[in-house]
């Protein structure tokens, strides 16, 4: 079985600062991915980055980028520049290769982002 | 950009009543799957759904629970006989293939109420 561990419920950061969320996660399986969600207040689910276990360099999408660490089993999200926007909750999660069907995501509890101005 | 479509946005239904969510994946996408966020909780996967059966489930989706493509484009999850805990928000995502570099595209959900 695979688990997701944030171990920060809540964090505040002043605009334009970067931020780092912290992701650990652990699995026995070789092959696996790595992503990150947003959700806003209003509820929906948004995609953001994804880092694959056979990844040798750090993903980045705009100012988002994955700061993986595999043999820490970490993968933390670090985004720069913030913005009043990039306020809320956010999410890490993985999902494994079982070599069978489909398997579904395992997400973390997730991180509450507050910018402030 | 293409995206995944919930319908109703909200459903508030009284306890012991049949409720049916329904989705619409990405149109080339072939992996569909439903999971439940109850309120303030970490977000719960129910079940995956290839090639019109189901690929994988969890041990939340029980006989309660069922899902089907009845069409082309819709995806559904019927839940029997409600429960006062199976409030929660439910969404439906979707995915080109199974594999685990494929990211699991959301729609923005809908959010079940029982009374």
């Amino acid at each position: 079985a695979q688990k997701i561990t944030q171990t920060q419920p809540g964090m505040f950061v002043q605009e334009k600062e970067a931020v780092t969320l912290d992701c650990t996660y652990d699995t026995s399986d070789q092959s696996y991915g790595l992503f990150w969600y947003k959700q806003p207040s209003s509820g929906e689910m948004i995609f953001l980055i994804y880092q694959g276990s056979y990844d040798e360099q750090n993903a980045t999408e705009g100012r988002y980028s994955l700061n993986f660490q595999k043999a820490r089993k970490s993968a933390n999200l670090v985004i720069s520049a913030s913005q009043l926007g990039d306020s809320a909750m956010y999410f890490c999660a993985m999902r494994v290769d079982s070599g069978g069907g489909a398997d579904g995501l395992t997400f973390g509890k997730g991180t509450h982002l507050i910018i402030q101005p | 950009e293409p995206e995944v479509t919930q319908t109703p946005s909200h459903q508030v239904t009284q306890m012991g009543q049949e409720v049916i969510l329904r989705c619409v994946p990405i149109s080339n996408h072939l992996y569909f799957y439903w999971y439940r966020q109850i309120l303030g909780q970490k977000v719960e996967f129910l079940v995956s759904f290839y090639n019109n059966e189901i690929s994988e489930k969890s041990e939340i989706f029980d006989d309660q629970f069922s899902v089907e493509r009845p069409d082309g484009s819709n995806f559904t999850l019927k839940i029997r006989s409600t429960k006062l805990e199976d409030s929660a928000m439910y969404f439906c995502a979707s995915s080109v293939t199974g594999y685990s570099n494929q990211p699991q595209h959301f729609g923005d959900g809908t959010r079940l109420s029982i009374l």
